[in-house]
């Protein structure tokens, strides 16, 4: 496609469900990432996946978080027994290499109610 | 630690009345600081990336520039479009693409 797709952009789910968003990055990008965008802070990075290389798994804020990666193309956050503190816009980017600007999608905005 | 500080908070315009945006920040080893822009319910849509001191770019009514220290994003007789939150960041020195990012300033123009 011409953009970064997200799916679903919206989620709703209650509390210690589990939640899998998807990422569908720019053909050809072989870097994807993934942001966290919580009500009044910055964009807080998850995880990173470049080409084959082991992802960078530094930023998840706790073993309740995982990402995959297929194929080197689609993308799937995962977040088990979802909390409250869990609710956030999750924004997914892709970009042709590790430098340079990001292409970002439009997110999903997760609500754990 | 690496950060990325963003100034003013928000910032009100009258249509037409220039102004600037300051990002600055401390990270060792910059390899690049990149400027975004961010409508509500979107994704960050990507400006501009600086490199080094003394860079410019600039894209109709935006022009940002590069210090040691800070950036700015210069705004020249702005129009309600360009009402957005704009988002700064850095580049991790590590080998990564990972980004770190400002909080960011929101824009309003007034007609």
């Amino acid at each position: 496609g011409a953009g970064v797709s997200q799916s679903p952009s919206n989620k709703v789910t209650e509390k210690g469900k589990d939640v899998e968003l998807r990422c569908d990055p720019i053909s050809g990008h072989t870097a994807l990432y993934w942001y966290r965008q919580s009500l009044g802070q910055g964009l807080e990075f998850l995880i990173y996946f470049q080409g084959n290389s082991a992802p960078d798994k530094s930023g998840l804020p706790s073993d309740r978080f995982s990402a995959e990666r297929t194929g080197g193309s689609v993308s799937t956050l995962t977040i088990q027994r979802t909390q409250q503190e869990d609710s956030a816009v999750y924004l997914c980017a892709s970009s042709p290499d590790r430098e340079g600007g990001y292409t970002f999608g439009s997110g999903t905005r997760l609500t754990v109610v | 630690e690496d950060q990325v500080t963003q100034s003013p908070e928000a910032l009100r315009l009258q249509e037409g009345e220039s102004s600037s945006l300051n990002c600055s920040y401390t990270v060792s080893g910059l390899r690049g600081l990149f400027w975004y822009r961010q409508d509500p319910g979107k994704g960050p849509e990507f400006l501009f990336t600086l490199y080094s001191a003394g860079e410019e770019k600039e894209k109709e009514r935006l022009k940002a520039t590069l210090t040691k220290k800070e950036s700015f994003l210069h705004i020249t007789a702005p129009k309600p479009e360009d009402s957005a939150t704009y988002l700064c960041a850095v580049q991790a020195p590590s080998n990564t693409g990972k980004l770190i990012f400002g909080q960011g300033t929101t824009l309003q123009v007034k007609p």
